[in-house]
């Protein structure tokens, strides 16, 4: 029973390079989410999909794309990593809008 | 602006010592608060949504209730296993932002015993 699943659990990158952040969910479920989580902050949202072949800007998207060609993976990537985006990654899913949103365990991600 | 604030931000107990847990919110088109729990290097794990003032939910030692602006964790006897960090986050229904949430930034809880 996974549910939902991420790769890589860590990452050190060294500013400008890029790289791709996979999430898989089990569920059949037809949102995905990305969110970073920052000390001090709340989750922040950086892209979602509310179906596959689709993707819309969360509150905190630059940097970042996002691809859901598939309905069970949400990629997210960053083309030319900066140390600010050093960060715990999470994604999620849910069935519809109303339901609550299941996590993954995180990437944490450090960009030197 | 859309805020959802958590008090307080760490909190210690002694086993069996109840509290509670705020979280306050000032949005516009509340459709759900949602209550989850996150343990360290773990992702949020969902415990409760309330949708109306008035309504509760329980589960074990915990209890969530919701007014017009804020939302209360209650924690009865809590045991060390309880210790965590407990996230708050509203859902928006208005615009383009149908569904998605504002997260607080959590209450740490430690409980001693």
């Amino acid at each position: 029973n996974a549910g939902v699943t991420q790769t890589p659990k860590f990452r050190v990158l060294k500013t400008g390079q890029s790289m791709t952040l996979l999430c898989a969910q089990d569920m059949n479920h037809e949102y995905m989410y990305w969110y970073r989580q920052d000390p001090g902050m709340g989750l922040r949202l950086i892209h979602y999909s509310v179906g596959e072949g689709t993707t819309a800007k969360g509150e905190v998207p630059d940097g970042y794309n996002v691809s859901r060609l598939k309905k069970q993976n949400f990629l997210l990537g960053l083309e030319s990593a900066a140390p600010s985006q050093t960060s715990v990654y999470f994604c999620a899913s849910s069935s519809d809008r109303v339901q609550p949103q299941h996590f993954g365990d995180g990437t944490r991600l450090s960009i030197l | 602006e859309d805020q959802v604030t958590q008090s307080p931000e760490a909190l210690r107990l002694q086993e069996g010592e109840s509290s509670s847990l705020n979280c306050s919110y000032t949005v516009s088109g509340l459709r759900g608060l949602f209550w989850y729990r996150q343990d360290p290097g773990k992702g949020p794990e969902f415990l409760f949504t309330l949708y109306s003032a008035g309504e509760e939910k329980e589960k074990e030692r915990l209890k969530a209730t919701l007014t017009k602006k804020e939302s209360f964790l209650h924690i009865t006897a809590p045991k060390p296993e309880d210790s965590a960090t407990y996230l708050c986050a509203v859902r928006l229904n208005y615009g383009g932002s149908q569904g998605n949430l504002i997260f607080g930034k959590g209450t740490k809880l430690s409980v001693k015993p």
